[in-house]
């Protein structure tokens, strides 16, 4: 069964660069695509961008001055990076696989397996 | 962007009763719809995927319904470990996945 484990600094000054880490195990990360999602305290879901394992990106049009997303698949891990961050980049992160349906010439997709997410507080 | 809204914002129910928690979306998505739960202090879980598709090892008192810009999450019979926030997402644009604000469903 995968399984999703985020790492990385629980704090991060204003001005610098968050970077975290999701590990997965108990499966392969090819042939899927990963993203990153968070959460600020008390507020709803927001999308931060997805990886396919072969290094294609896209990201929150609202994030994607300041968002980097990387993999190595031969560690079977993906990272975030977010710069100049400030106060209101603090929240839980999550990192999640997006699994893909197919019905005929349509595919949708969804973050079937989650993280248990890292709480990161942008403050000096 | 796709912008999405949930009704209601939270809801007071009694073990047994049946909720339905609706999204809508600012324009058609299709069936390009997931519902996730999330209790607190947890990661949220998905529940239904492509508007109805039931995710394996979900209870089957959950559903959901419906395509274009109006969609539902349905629990049949209302259970203790179901108290939650409920969240809808689409998926339709795949260079912006978007999450409706949540319902949170709450003991009566």
């Amino acid at each position: 069964q995968v399984q999703l484990q985020e790492s990385g600094p629980g704090l991060v000054k204003p001005s610098e660069t968050l970077s975290l880490t999701c590990t997965v195990s108990g499966g392969s990360i090819s042939s899927y695509y990963w993203s990153w999602i968070r959460q600020p305290p008390g507020k709803g879901l927001e999308w931060i961008g997805y990886i396919y394992y072969s290094g294609s990106t896209n990201y929150n049009p609202s994030l994607k001055s300041r968002v980097t997303i990387s993999v190595d698949t031969s560690k079977n891990q993906f990272s975030l990076k977010l710069s100049s961050v400030t106060a209101a980049d603090t929240a839980v992160y999550y990192c999640a696989r997006l699994g893909i349906a197919a019905a005929g010439i349509f595919y949708y997709y969804y973050m079937d397996v989650w993280g248990k997410g890292t709480t990161v507080t942008v403050s000096s | 962007d796709i912008q999405m809204t949930q009704s209601p914002s939270s809801l007071s129910a009694s073990v047994g009763d049946r909720v339905t928690i609706t999204c809508r979306a600012s324009q058609s998505i299709s069936s390009y719809l997931n519902w996730y739960q999330q209790k607190p202090g947890k990661a949220p879980k998905l529940l239904i995927y492509a508007a109805s598709s039931l995710q394996s090892g979900v209870p089957s008192r959950f559903s959901g319904s419906g395509s274009g810009t109006d969609f539902t999450l349905t629990i049949s019979s209302l259970q203790p470990e179901d108290f939650a926030t409920y969240y809808c997402q689409q998926s339709y644009s795949t260079l912006l996945f978007t999450f409706g604000p949540g319902t949170k469903v709450d003991i009566k």
